[in-house]
């Protein structure tokens, strides 16, 4: 089943407590990007990668990394959580960024630090 | 950046027709997404429309654009409880596509029995 996967689905931490939220898609896409959902701001982009080895800043990219060594994952790395993180996460895929395509997205993963 | 806009809520009686509003601010061509976010899942997309068009049309979804007044609209006829859900209003520019999309804020359908 074509799916994009992520963990953890609920996740409680700490302020200060390094966390990687991992995504893996079994489509074989190109395009992976990161969005956080925030009541009443909808979603808005993290980061993005077009291929492998090549990552991008979306609109909200502070407190966060990613990285693309393989073509199916694409982690997002809290170094330093803060409070202010708290959110639903969510990761998509996409063949490529053509507008005609489409944004498949995981299930999302819940995030609270404390 | 983009702007796009979209009233929180919307509340609709089982088997009347819903539509869901939104605006936006990009000037140049665009395409325009509808998502459908049910509860505890992903978006999942429903149906997008080109800024050269002015209506799309596919099963009981019907997609309007207004393109004087950057308003898209999302008519939902036959209204089922199968529809509550979050709808999410998108667009992303000609050139850099899914690069730059910009998401509303959501609009959230309660449908009642």
């Amino acid at each position: 089943e074509a799916q994009v996967t992520q963990n953890p689905r609920y996740l409680i931490t700490v302020t200060g407590k390094k966390l990687t939220v991992t995504c893996s898609q079994n489509m074989n896409h190109e395009y992976m990007s990161w969005y956080r959902q925030d009541p009443g701001l909808g979603l808005r982009q993290i980061y993005y990668s077009m291929n492998v080895e090549v990552t991008d800043k979306g609109d909200v990219p502070e407190g966060y990394k990613v990285s693309r060594k393989e073509k199916r994952n694409f982690p997002l790395i809290l170094e330093s959580p803060s409070p202010n993180q708290t959110s639903l996460y969510f990761c998509a895929s996409s063949v490529d960024t053509t507008n005609t395509g489409e944004l498949f997205f995981g299930e999302g993963s819940r995030l609270t630090v404390l | 950046g983009e702007d796009v806009e979209q009233s929180l809520f919307l509340s609709v009686r089982e088997g009347d027709s819903s539509v869901i509003n939104c605006t936006y601010t990009d000037s140049s061509s665009t395409y325009l997404y509808w998502y459908k976010q049910e509860p505890g899942a992903g978006l999942q997309l429903l149906t997008y429309i080109f800024s050269n068009m002015d209506m799309k049309q596919d099963q009981r979804l019907t997609v309007l654009l207004n393109k004087k007044d950057k308003h898209l609209s999302l008519r939902i006829a036959d209204t089922q409880t199968g529809d509550s859900a979050i709808y999410f209003c998108a667009e992303t520019p000609l050139e850099g596509g899914y690069q730059k999309v910009t998401f509303g804020t959501g609009t959230k359908l309660q449908v009642i029995p």
